[in-house]
């Protein structure tokens, strides 16, 4: 079954650092998504990205956010400088409409 | 705006035992609605959903109805195992846009 992989699992960064979390959707989606679930609390709606633009985002989603999809397969979220508020599961996510999310397992990132 | 409320947990169980989650949304317009599942240290995985009204979801002995008169999507199980034991999320899927919303999520416990 086709899956959405992202990579790494785990990363830890120094506060202030610029990181980068990488997915590869399924080759066949159209549409991508970032959401983040801080410890403990909620899944929250980051940022959705459809023909190589965000068609929308969040409040949370401010200017340290970036998204881009460089080479037709991977889709990054960059955070240009890390708050220790950053610290999340971030999920990566594609669909081929505008059902049937499949998400990847997340990326822990830890900012000390 | 569209939200959805579901039971606090934590819920613990003995095996065998009936689970019910409660969950009950907010919405303009018809959302889809799902249930995923979060296993210990593993991502957001798709366990059921329903796309419209009287829909029931199943998936792996869980079952859920999309219940518009009282909109509610109440997720039940009649003999859990220990498997079993996870975080589940109630979500709504807007209709017009791609946005997924999510209950807080319910941990669920159960014990040999």
């Amino acid at each position: 079954e086709p899956e959405v992989t992202q990579t790494p699992s785990h990363q830890v960064t120094q506060m202030g650092q610029e990181v980068i979390l990488r997915c590869v959707p399924i080759s066949n989606h159209l549409y991508f998504y970032w959401y983040r679930q801080i410890l403990g609390q909620k899944v929250e709606f980051l940022v959705s990205f459809y023909n190589n633009e965000i068609s929308e985002k969040s409040e949370i989603f401010d200017d340290q956010f970036s998204v881009e999809r460089p080479d037709g397969s991977n889709f990054t979220l960059k955070i240009r400088s890390t708050k220790l508020e950053d610290s999340a599961m971030y999920f990566c996510a594609s669909s081929e409409k505008w059902y049937g999310y499949t998400f990847g397992s997340g990326t822990r990132l830890t900012v000390v | 705006g569209d939200s959805v409320t579901q039971m606090e947990g934590p819920v613990t169980l003995s095996e065998e035992a009936f689970l019910t989650i409660n969950c009950t949304y907010t919405a303009t317009g018809y959302p889809s609605l799902f249930w995923y599942v979060q296993y210990p240290g593993e991502g957001l995985q798709l366990l059921l959903k329903a796309t419209k009204a009287d829909d029931k979801g199943s998936n792996k002995g869980f079952e859920a109805t999309y219940r518009k008169e009282t909109t509610s999507f109440h997720l039940e199980k009649g003999s859990v195992q220990v498997s079993d034991s996870a975080v589940y999320f109630c979500a709504l899927l807007r209709s017009n846009d791609y946005k997924l919303s999510f209950g807080a999520g319910t941990t669920v416990t159960v014990r040999a």
